[in-house]
């Protein structure tokens, strides 16, 4: 199947600084890419759809000014956390579906986990 | 409005068969997809249907009523590495997947 990297897995910063996080699709070009977040013992939450050449689109109560999302490539999205809060620690995780697959799977990247102090 | 709904946690005993239900409403329907997730890590696909029916996939099979917004996740000769959290999720009709809040899997020897 369809892989999908996300780079770092683990990252630890303090806080007032900003975090990036990659996803890359390694075998497959995603036009869209989504990114979650997860925290302890909840669902999976989305916060954005990420558009190839275009502006991402960022669900209701997701503030974009602090949750930049850069998608530059076709293999390539980038969420960066501006000014990171101890209450932005949580578990980041992109997704992707591979035009190939019939009925449009999402893969999943292993995951970044964030951690503010 | 759009709403999955899953027990929260489950307990079963190694060997046994154990279903997990899911109960969803969407705007528009593309399929139900069943994620295994352990704590940790990222979900992994473990099926999809969006015919009525049941599709069986060693082990796992899932179970689809389109008329009644239910499916369920059957898991049969359970293993300890099945302890995980299992997540329905539903494709709406953006292709959008409407996720449940997952239900954890606790399997004792």
């Amino acid at each position: 199947g369809a892989v999908v990297s996300q780079h770092p897995s683990r990252v630890i910063c303090k806080s007032g600084t900003s975090v990036k996080i990659e996803c890359r699709s390694l075998d497959f070009q995603a036009t869209t890419m989504f990114w979650y977040r997860q925290f302890p013992k909840q669902s999976l939450m989305l916060m954005a759809t990420s558009n190839e050449g275009s502006k991402a689109t960022y669900e209701q109560g997701v503030e974009k000014d602090k949750f930049l999302i850069n998608h530059a490539s076709l293999t390539l999205s980038t969420l960066t956390v501006t000014s990171a809060h101890p209450e932005d620690s949580s578990f980041y995780i992109c997704s992707a579906p591979d035009p190939s697959v019939a009925y449009n799977e999402q893969f999943f990247g292993p995951g970044t986990r964030l951690t503010v102090l | 409005g759009q709403n999955i709904d899953q027990p929260t946690e489950m307990t079963a005993t190694e060997g046994a068969i154990v279903q997990i239900n899911c109960t969803y409403q969407t705007s528009g329907f593309n399929g139900l997809f069943w994620y295994q997730q352990h704590a940790g890590e990222a979900p992994t696909f473990l099926s999809y249907n969006v015919l009525d029916g049941l599709e069986e996939k060693g082990r796992f099979s899932s179970f689809l009523s389109r008329s009644k917004g239910y499916s369920y996740l059957l898991l049969k000769e359970l293993q300890m590495k099945d302890s995980a959290s299992y997540l329905c999720a539903s494709m709406d009709s953006n292709y959008q997947l409407i996720w449940g809040a997952g239900t954890k899997l606790i399997i004792k020897p």
